[in-house]
């Protein structure tokens, strides 16, 4: 069983504030990481995929870092805004191209 | 393209009943995977395929869930019988091993059996 976990569970805070959330993986047999935007009633949606360390990438006012030799990536968002209140999902790939999804951390952004 | 399509969105069945999940995945893509999520266990990969083969179906939790994927078009999760304890949200996604731009999950069955 792969230890995939992300903290802190939820997260409240004021509309403007930035944030972020970590993501911690295994560093052995590791292909990409990925982050999703889980909306309520919603599917996941696709935020980044990462491969190599020291990736960094960036939409709009979310980006992600990855550091996979200590096995930990985390999620930036610069001034929050009440829609982008979702749970944010990570997820392990493996050589075989499956993935393991973290619990995910629970954003509410308060107006 | 219209996504990963999945029905029914809703389904609700008698404990004992037969149940079939239906996905669409998007085309050209030759993976298929089906996650379940509950509050317990968040989201878990019951099974996925490669090119319509069934690569690791570990995550199936007895024999009385089965996947099939006849064609590159077309996938069921089927439980038979159904207990309440499989009520949960049914995810279906697809992806391409040409690029890297994450999973499209579909919109999701949620299996209520009573």
């Amino acid at each position: 069983i792969l230890n995939v976990e992300q903290s802190p569970q939820s997260l409240h805070v004021q509309e403007g504030d930035s944030t972020n959330f970590t993501c911690s993986f295994p560093s052995s047999n590791f292909y990409a990481l990925h982050w999703y935007r889980w909306e309520t009633a919603k599917s996941p949606e696709a935020l980044f995929v990462m491969t190599l360390n020291g990736d960094e990438k960036k939409k709009g006012r979310i980006s992600a870092t990855l550091n996979t030799k200590e096995g930990y990536s985390y999620l930036y968002i610069k001034g929050s805004q009440p829609e982008d209140s979702a749970t944010y999902l990570c997820a392990f790939e493996n050589a075989g191209n499956m993935l393991t999804f973290g619990g995910g951390t629970r954003l509410m952004v308060k107006p | 393209d219209a996504g990963v399509i999945q029905s029914p969105r809703h389904e609700v069945t008698e404990m004992g009943q037969e149940v079939t999940l239906r996905c669409k995945p998007i085309s050209g893509h030759d993976y298929l995977f089906w996650y379940r999520q509950t509050m317990m266990r968040g989201l878990e990969l019951l099974i996925y395929f490669n090119n319509n083969v069934p690569i690791d179906d570990s995550g199936m939790p007895e024999d009385r869930f089965s996947a099939k994927m006849p064609n590159a078009s077309f996938s069921t999760l089927k439980i038979q019988p159904s207990e309440p304890r499989d009520s949960a949200v049914y995810f279906c996604a697809s992806s391409t091993s040409m690029d890297s731009y994450g999973y499209t999950f579909g919109s999701g069955t949620r299996l209520t059996v009573v």
